[in-house]
């Protein structure tokens, strides 16, 4: 157990549809990343927050933004939902805000779009 | 934009054999990353490494930095059963501030 925790674990939605992902960090660490991964484009970095702000961006689609909240948990939203947004969507946090610090993944979210 | 190629894609050993697996770019990293990713589980963080030529070991498992900061080796010595998984690398520019992973590396250990 990484102590990052990640709902819901299973999302099953239509196309067009918006969905939130929802992450809370290890107790003390300021920052939350975002990743994805599918069959045919690997792991992927989304996005980074530290502290509350913006850090780091990646191959994140215009349709996905996230947020980190004063209490460190995160959001990540997708909208306008398609066939290749199914995927599992990986929360990691870490204590500092520099990428190559170590970080500890959630479980994961697996998000089906039908 | 900046890629990984990582390989091989999959390997299937015997037991107590050594493993080596590598990534490649056409791009400078700053940062080399290895993880470990078991089925159902997110990615653990094995090795990272900082400078170039590096060489970092962590148990039976050793990884180094290339010297053209473009590459990165990941070996495993004396395989065993609980070896088995997907093995990603990942490189850190500084800057871009990407973080980009390779394809990953599936290994599979025969007792």
């Amino acid at each position: 157990d990484s102590g990052v925790t990640q709902t819901p674990k299973h999302l099953i939605t239509a196309t067009g549809q918006r969905v939130t992902l929802r992450c809370s960090p290890r107790s003390g660490d300021l920052s939350v990343y975002w990743y994805q991964q599918s069959l045919d484009q690997g792991l992927q970095f989304l996005i980074q927050y530290y502290n509350g702000e913006e850090r780091a961006k990646g191959n994140i689609l215009e349709r996905f933004s996230a947020q980190q909240f004063p209490d460190l948990h995160s959001e990540l939203n997708l909208s306008s939902l398609e066939l290749g947004d199914s995927a599992l969507y990986f929360c990691a946090s870490s204590v500092a805000a520099g990428l190559s610090d170590t970080q500890y993944f959630g479980p994961g979210t697996r998000l089906t779009v039908l | 934009g900046q890629q990984l190629n990582q390989s091989p894609q999959s390997m299937f050993i015997q037991e107590g054999e050594d493993v080596s697996m590598n990534c490649t770019s056409s791009s400078i990293f700053n940062t080399w990353l290895w993880y470990k990713q078991d089925p159902g589980e997110g990615p653990v963080l094995l090795i990272a490494l900082y400078k170039a030529g590096e060489l970092t070991s962590n148990g039976r498992l050793t990884a180094q930095f290339g010297i053209t900061r473009k590459d990165s080796f990941l070996n495993i010595s004396a395989s065993i059963p609980s070896d088995v998984g997907i093995y990603f690398c990942a490189g850190h520019s500084s800057n871009t501030g990407k973080l980009i992973f390779g394809q990953g590396t599936t290994l599979q250990v025969k007792p």
